[in-house]
């Protein structure tokens, strides 16, 4: 079945960057779109950004100039990555898949805590 | 950007009820609005997909409707396990944008 997971450091200091995986089974990452939302107190839910299943990206221009998102097809993960870290990056971070039609944010992961602070 | 405005933020119900959940976009979605449940520590459960397409394995009682700018998720008769926060996501274009949530609570 389709299953979605999220790791990353839980705790990062301000200035830092932020690294999270995705690590999915039950479907192929060459076929779907993953996407990244987060969850903060002062924001709510965003959408942060996609990768294609053809490997290209979008972000949403609020982070551009600090989001990657890559991926690793042989090892079902898709990357997070987000520097200059500020408090207000607080919040869960969570992956899901994504396609055409019916499949869009069909199956999320249960997202990970990420606290920055010093 | 899109925004969604979604109400009620809190929702106070009793089992056997039947409620409704409003996302008002800002501009037009094209009927791209999909529906979503949250319960804490879990991953966002979806339910209703492009307006009213019920989520394979979602029980009949949840429902959605809408057009343009204006759509509603129904929950016909509450269950228990219905208790929860559902929140609504615009996927008509960039950036995707989400409701603010409405936290469904038991009366």
């Amino acid at each position: 079945q389709v299953q979605l997971k999220e790791t990353g450091p839980g705790l990062v200091q301000p200035t830092q960057t932020l690294s999270i995986t995705c690590t999915v089974s039950g479907f192929s990452l060459t076929s779907y779109y993953m996407q990244w939302v987060r969850q903060t107190p002062g924001k709510g839910l965003e959408w942060m950004g996609f990768i294609r299943s053809g490997g290209s990206t979008e972000y949403n221009s609020e982070f551009k100039s600090r989001l990657s998102i890559s991926r690793d097809t042989s090892k079902n993960q898709v990357f997070l990555k987000m520097n200059s870290l500020k408090t207000e990056d607080t919040g869960v971070y969570y992956c899901a898949r994504s396609g055409y039609g019916s499949y869009t944010f069909d199956y999320w992961g249960q997202g990970v805590m990420v606290t920055v602070s010093s | 950007d899109i925004q969604m405005t979604q109400s009620p933020s809190f929702l106070s119900a009793s089992v056997g009820d039947r409620v409704t959940i409003n996302c008002k976009a800002s501009q037009n979605i094209n009927k791209y609005l999909n529906w979503y449940q949250q319960k804490l520590g879990e991953a966002p459960k979806r339910l209703i997909y492009n307006t009213n397409n019920l989520q394979t394995g979602i029980p009949s009682r949840f429902s959605g409707s809408g057009s343009g700018t204006d759509y509603t998720l129904t929950i016909s008769s509450l269950q228990p396990e219905d208790f929860a926060t559902y929140f609504c996501l615009q996927h008509n274009s960039f950036p995707y944008t989400f409701g603010a949530g409405t936290k469904l609570e038991l009366k």
